[in-house]
C-alpha cells in the first residue's frame, strides 16, 4: 500500500525557517517524482515544487521561489521542503504527492494527509 | 502565466450528470489532470491525461479536452460525489503547474 507522511509542520515568527519531511513506502520511492502542493485555510490546492526521481529537474512555483528547496534522499525514501524567509501567506497544509513523471510532471496519483505551517508572530 | 478558469461551483440532483469546466488558452493542446477534494482530506486523482480513469474510480468519472475548455463529466450522480473538484495541467513554457481555482459541487 502506497504511503506518504508528511512532518515538521507548526508554528514559525514571520522570516523564520522550517524543514518538512515526507516519508514514502508502499512503492519504489527512486523511481518516481515527487511534488509538494500546499493549501491556505479556505483556498484552493497551489503548487509549490517537483523533483524527478534523480533529482535531475527540479521545479518551483514563482511565489516560492529563492525562499524554498526541494530535496529527497531515496536511501531513505525522504522527500523534503527546506522553507526559509517565510511569510504570512505560506500558511497553508502542505501535502506531498507522487508523481509517475519524469522530465515533465505528470499527474499527482497518490497524496499524503498534509502538515499544517502556520507563520504568525 | 498560464491562467485556469472554473466555475466556482456547479450544483445537481442526484441521479443527473454534473459537468465541470476547466478553460484555458488553447489547453486542448496540453493534458488536463483532475483531483477530488472532499472536506479534511486530501485530494484525490479522479481522471489525468484528459480523459484516463486510476484504478478505482468508478467509470461514472469521464473527461474530454477540446479547444480552449476541459470537462470532467460525472454521470449519475451520487450524494458522495459532493466534493471540491480541481483541474490541472504543465504549462511547458514556463515550466510551472497550474492548478484552476476549484468548483465546489453541490449535489441536491
Amino acid at each position: 500500500e502506497v504511503q506518504l507522511v508528511e512532518s515538521g509542520g507548526g508554528l514559525v515568527k514571520p522570516g523564520g525557517s522550517l524543514r518538512l519531511s515526507c516519508a514514502a513506502s508502499g512503492f519504489t520511492f527512486s523511481s518516481y517524482s515527487m511534488n509538494w502542493v500546499r493549501q491556505a485555510p479556505g483556498k484552493g490546492l497551489e503548487w509549490v515544487s517537483s523533483i524527478s526521481s534523480s533529482s535531475s529537474y527540479i521545479y518551483y512555483a514563482d511565489s516560492v521561489k529563492g525562499r524554498f528547496t526541494i530535496s529527497r534522499d531515496n536511501a531513505k525514501n525522504s522527500l523534503y521542503l527546506q522553507m526559509n524567509s517565510l511569510r504570512a501567506e505560506d500558511t497553508a497544509v502542505y501535502y506531498c504527492a507522487r508523481d509517475p513523471g519524469g522530465q515533465i510532471p505528470a499527474a499527482s496519483d497518490y497524496w499524503g494527509q498534509g502538515t499544517l505551517v502556520t507563520v504568525s508572530s | 502565466s498560464y491562467v485556469l478558469t472554473q466555475p466556482p461551483s456547479v450544483s445537481v440532483a442526484p441521479g443527473k450528470t454534473a459537468r465541470i469546466t476547466c478553460g484555458g488558452n488553447n489547453i486542448g493542446s496540453k493534458s488536463v489532470h483532475w483531483y477530488q477534494q472532499k472536506p479534511g482530506q486530501a485530494p484525490v486523482l479522479v481522471i489525468y491525461y484528459d480523459s484516463d480513469r486510476p484504478s478505482g474510480i468508478p467509470e461514472r468519472f469521464s473527461g474530454s479536452n477540446s479547444g480552449n475548455t476541459a470537462t470532467l463529466t460525472i454521470s449519475r450522480v451520487e450524494a458522495g460525489d459532493e466534493a471540491d473538484y480541481y483541474c490541472q495541467v504543465w504549462d511547458s513554457s514556463s515550466d510551472l503547474w497550474v492548478f484552476g481555482g476549484g468548483t465546489k459541487l453541490t449535489v441536491l
